[in-house]
């Protein structure tokens, strides 16, 4: 079964601009989280998906924004992109039937740098 | 969700066995004790969890001592490619404390020298 992917795995953009990354979850799963890594900060929870609504949501900025589609793959988007914003996108997957939440499956993430 | 303590760093040699304690004293009684493995430059992943007493699998042991207060993840014999950074989560099993919401604590690197 393929894991979950996450396009694009690096990007270079420059503040003020917006992006969008894409990950796309293991095949079934229907639930789809959002996480910023930093060195300072560590691993941090943006968001989460499921069924196409949003469930879950961290405490970002309403810059970061996401959405899920029917097929449940899922796209977070950062408006006003600010050089803080610069980390490591991990995106995760997970089934929902007679599996512990804590059995994330990650993506490779996506290397965001803003200059 | 129980927050957790862990060691910031710990240093091994190959072939050595490896025990990383978590403390987690306001651990409820729904919670289950998680460990993820985390490789720089890639997503966490999962290797074990547990209620209580003792659960192994393929790639390591997790010991729950009775109250289950602390947790301690061994890894046995490791080699250069256990270097990573492991975190301990404690949690709701079916809810992860807040539906997918995942709260990773700064973890312990390990660090495996020749």
């Amino acid at each position: 079964k393929a894991g979950v992917t996450q396009t694009p795995r690096y990007l270079i953009k420059t503040r003020g601009q917006q992006v969008t990354l894409s990950c796309s979850p293991i095949s079934g799963h229907r639930s789809v989280s959002w996480y910023q890594q930093t060195p300072g900060q560590g691993l941090q929870f943006l968001f989460e998906y499921f069924s196409e609504t949003q469930r879950n949501k961290g405490n970002f900025p309403g810059r970061f924004s996401g959405r899920q589609f029917s097929n449940s793959r899922s796209e977070m988007n950062v408006s006003t992109l600010e050089l803080g914003d610069s980390a490591l996108y991990l995106c995760a997957s997970k089934g929902v039937t007679g599996v512990s939440s804590y059995e994330q499956y990650f993506g490779p993430g996506t290397r965001l740098t803003v200059t | 969700l129980a927050k957790t303590t862990q060691p910031i760093s710990m240093d091994s040699y190959e072939g050595q066995e490896v025990n990383i304690t978590c403390s987690h004293n306001n651990i409820a009684t729904n919670d289950y004790i998680t460990w993820y493995q985390q490789f720089p430059s890639q997503g966490p992943r999962f290797i074990i969890q547990g209620y209580k007493t003792k659960v192994t699998n393929e790639v390591a042991s997790l010991f729950i001592p009775a109250d289950r207060k602390s947790s301690t993840l061994s890894l046995p014999r490791v080699s250069l490619s256990d270097t990573a950074v492991y975190y301990c989560l404690v949690g709701d099993m079916f809810y992860g404390g807040s539906q997918g919401n995942l709260i990773f604590g700064k973890g312990t690197k390990l660090s495996v020298k020749p």
